[in-house]
């Protein structure tokens, strides 16, 4: 089985930090995904690569950097978290062609105080 | 502008009983149409698709029913487990973009509790 493994189950961090999540999947998988999970909100793509180097804004870019230099990893930053960016983060990855399935790591709660 | 509509938010559900979900669709260009499942601390999981060219497709006690003219889709959970609780996701896909480019378009969710 796909395995997407997110550095961090918890993270507690001050406003204005630097904030680094990691996220890294095992299967060779092209793409990958970042998401932020609010309640009543569903799932909101932040921003998503489709190979090492590229990436595209999601629906919610604002506040948010990535970064992809090897095909396994997506890394999301927070330049300068805030209180807004409180939240559940999800990494997701699948294969380019003919599979659409999406694999989800089990997530990282970020705490901004 | 939200272009998957779900519904219920939430639901309660006695053991046994069907579970019923909905969602609604406006873009006539999607072709996959795949529910997720989240329980408590983990992410979701694919629970089960269909595409356009079907109407209906089942696994094991889930079943999609599609209504390609209404636009709509929904999960019926048959039997409903008290390990059933969690919530789930419909969302909606098109590949008329290059094939790279795709990206899911989510429903906001429904949190379904079954009583034992």
């Amino acid at each position: 089985d796909v395995k997407v493994t997110q550095s961090s189950r918890y993270l507690v961090k001050r406003t204005g930090e630097k904030v680094f999540l990691e996220c890294v999947q095992d299967m060779d998988h092209e793409n990958m995904f970042w998401y932020r999970q609010d309640p009543g909100l569903g799932l909101r793509l932040i921003y998503f690569s489709y190979d090492v180097k590229m990436k595209e804004k999601g629906d919610i870019p604002e506040g948010y950097s990535v970064s992809r230099e090897k095909k396994e990893r997506f890394s999301l930053i927070l330049e300068s978290a805030s209180t807004n960016q409180t939240s559940m983060y999800l990494c997701a990855s699948r294969l380019r062609r003919n599979n659409e399935k999406l694999f989800f790591g089990s997530g990282t709660q970020l705490s901004v105080l | 502008q939200q272009q998957v509509k779900q519904s219920p938010q939430s639901l309660i559900v006695q053991k046994g009983g069907i579970s019923i979900i909905n969602c609604a669709y406006e873009n006539t260009a999607f072709d996959y149409f795949p529910w997720y499942q989240q329980f408590p601390g983990k992410g979701p999981a694919l629970l089960i698709a269909i595409r356009p060219d079907v109407s209906e497709k089942k696994e094991g006690r889930f079943t999609i029913s599609f209504n390609k003219s209404a636009k709509q889709f929904s999960l019926h959970i048959m039997d409903s487990q008290p390990g059933d609780s969690a919530t789930y996701f419909c969302a909606a896909e098109t590949r008329f973009r290059a094939g790279n480019n795709r990206k899911l378009i989510w429903g906001l969710g429904t949190s379904l509790a079954v009583n034992p």
